[in-house]
């Protein structure tokens, strides 16, 4: 199993829609959890931490589930702007802080 | 943010070559940094965790030997591509941490002809 796995997508999406990502995570004593975004040939930009009392900015809401092991990241009332690859990012636990990217879900919305 | 640059952005070079690669943390100190790499349409994977006055920690299969990471100073960690052939061409990134938050470079595309 992979340490942190999400569906790639791509997912097409209307312009206005609600669009809905999840990710799941192996390591039970995992730390941190973001939502980072990537464009094309662009490095990854922090979109979100995720808090296990969930956190929202705006049309973003992302929530941890402890106990099921993934979070959510939720985008509310979609633009053209959001087409993007969202990325998956859990931190280990200890001095050692290694970072797992999940391999990104892949979302296009369209006009 | 905090800022995070790379050098070069983007660079060909021959098969066999070395190519060098900096990342700087520009407005805070970095005891560690990450260098990764994406493949298109691949994930990033991380390399290596370079560690300012010690060796680097390579993940499983990433050859120390090829891939020479030198982190001098709290500022500066290099890595080194060493006798590139074309299956190392790919996307480097590097990123430092603060407080749990990830700062990326802004990433060196490497052409191996």
């Amino acid at each position: 199993r992979k340490e942190v796995e999400q569906d790639p997508g791509p997912f097409n999406v209307p312009e206005g829609a609600t669009v809905a990502f999840n990710c799941t995570y192996s390591n039970s004593a995992s730390q941190s959890f973001f939502w980072y975004r990537q464009d094309c040939r662009k490095e990854p930009k922090l979109l979100m931490s995720v808090y296990s009392s969930g956190n929202e900015d705006g049309r973003f809401t992302a929530q941890l589930n402890r106990a099921s092991q993934y979070i959510s990241l939720l985008i509310r009332d979609s633009k053209l702007s959001d087409s993007a690859t969202y990325l998956c990012v859990v931190t280990g636990s200890g001095g050692y802080q290694k970072v797992t990217f999940g391999i990104g879900t892949k979302l296009q919305v369209i006009p | 943010g905090a800022v995070v640059s790379q050098h070069p952005s983007r660079v060909i070079c021959k098969s066999g070559t070395s190519v060098k690669i900096e990342c700087r943390s520009l407005d805070f100190q970095a005891t560690t940094m990450f260098w990764y790499r994406q493949f298109p349409k691949q994930s990033l994977m991380l390399m290596a965790t370079s560690n300012e006055g010690s060796k680097a920690t390579y993940e499983q299969g990433v050859e120390k030997d090829k891939f020479l990471i030198n982190h001098a100073s709290l500022t500066l960690s290099t890595l080194t591509v060493t006798s590139a052939h074309p299956e190392d061409s790919s996307f480097y990134i590097c990123s430092a941490g603060i407080y749990n938050e990830q700062f990326f470079g802004p990433g060196t595309r490497l052409t191996v002809l």
